[in-house]
């Protein structure tokens, strides 16, 4: 089973900074990871598939990087509407897997 | 639109069972895989099951396999997780997912989510 590590479990950055949350596969899933974002009482919403592809209605500030093991989302520009669990996710085979989640926080 | 509902979550004690639902409207049903993740409470996230619509092969978590049966009525555009034996840890918000394809694959990641239903597992 292919075991999903993400870093930082939680951070706190100021209006207008620039985030990055990492993301680690136990081993190679290609481009085929994924990256939701959930806010507090509501249902995971698709950020972005395989690796870097943005989702419709996704705004530019967000972006995703990565391939074998290695992935980041990074949001260049934080905004308020982004304070969020950000969960990645590897679609490269059963059992499908998630990492653990970064919270982020404005200071 | 696509939209999705969940039903049928609740309180049951230990070793009981619940059927949940998941309705779908706005897309075709039929052609696509369909999953249930969970999710305990201030917990992440945990692929369930999903079902491929073609030849309706399904496929399970370890934590689950042998006590949940996924399975769905393309007519009534539902797809159904049975879960018996349930177990506290099995408390948790239930989402279900269309299963989406980019590259190779039949499930590669999950859009839209349906709202959940919560199911609490307690004497």
């Amino acid at each position: 089973d292919i075991q999903m590590t993400q870093s930082p479990s939680s951070l706190s950055a100021s209006v207008g900074d620039r985030v990055t949350i990492s993301c680690r596969a136990s081993q190679t899933i290609t481009t085929y990871l994924n990256w939701y974002q959930q806010k507090p009482g509501k249902a995971p919403n698709l950020l972005i598939y395989g690796a870097s592809t943005l989702q419709t209605g996704v705004p530019s500030r967000f972006s995703g990087t990565g391939s074998a093991t290695d992935f980041t989302l990074t949001i260049s520009s934080l905004q308020p509407e982004d304070v969020a669990t950000y969960f990645c996710q590897q679609g490269s085979s059963t059992p499908l897997s998630f990492g653990g989640g970064t919270k982020v926080e404005i200071k | 639109e696509v939209q999705l509902l969940e039903s049928g979550g609740g309180l049951v004690q230990p070793g009981g069972s619940l059927r949940l639902s998941c309705t779908a409207s706005g897309f075709t049903f039929s052609r696509d895989a369909m999953s249930w993740v969970r999710q305990a409470p201030g917990k992440g996230l945990e692929w369930v099951s999903a079902i491929r619509s073609i030849g309706g092969s399904a496929f399970y978590a370890d934590s689950v396999r042998g006590r949940f049966t996924i399975s769905g009525d393309n007519s009534r555009n539902t797809v159904y997780l049975q879960m018996n034996s349930l177990r506290a840890e099995d408390t948790a918000i239930y989402y279900c997912a269309p299963c989406q394809v980019w590259g190779t694959g039949w499930c590669n990641y999950f859009d839209p989510w349906g709202q959940g239903t919560l199911v609490t597992v307690s004497s």
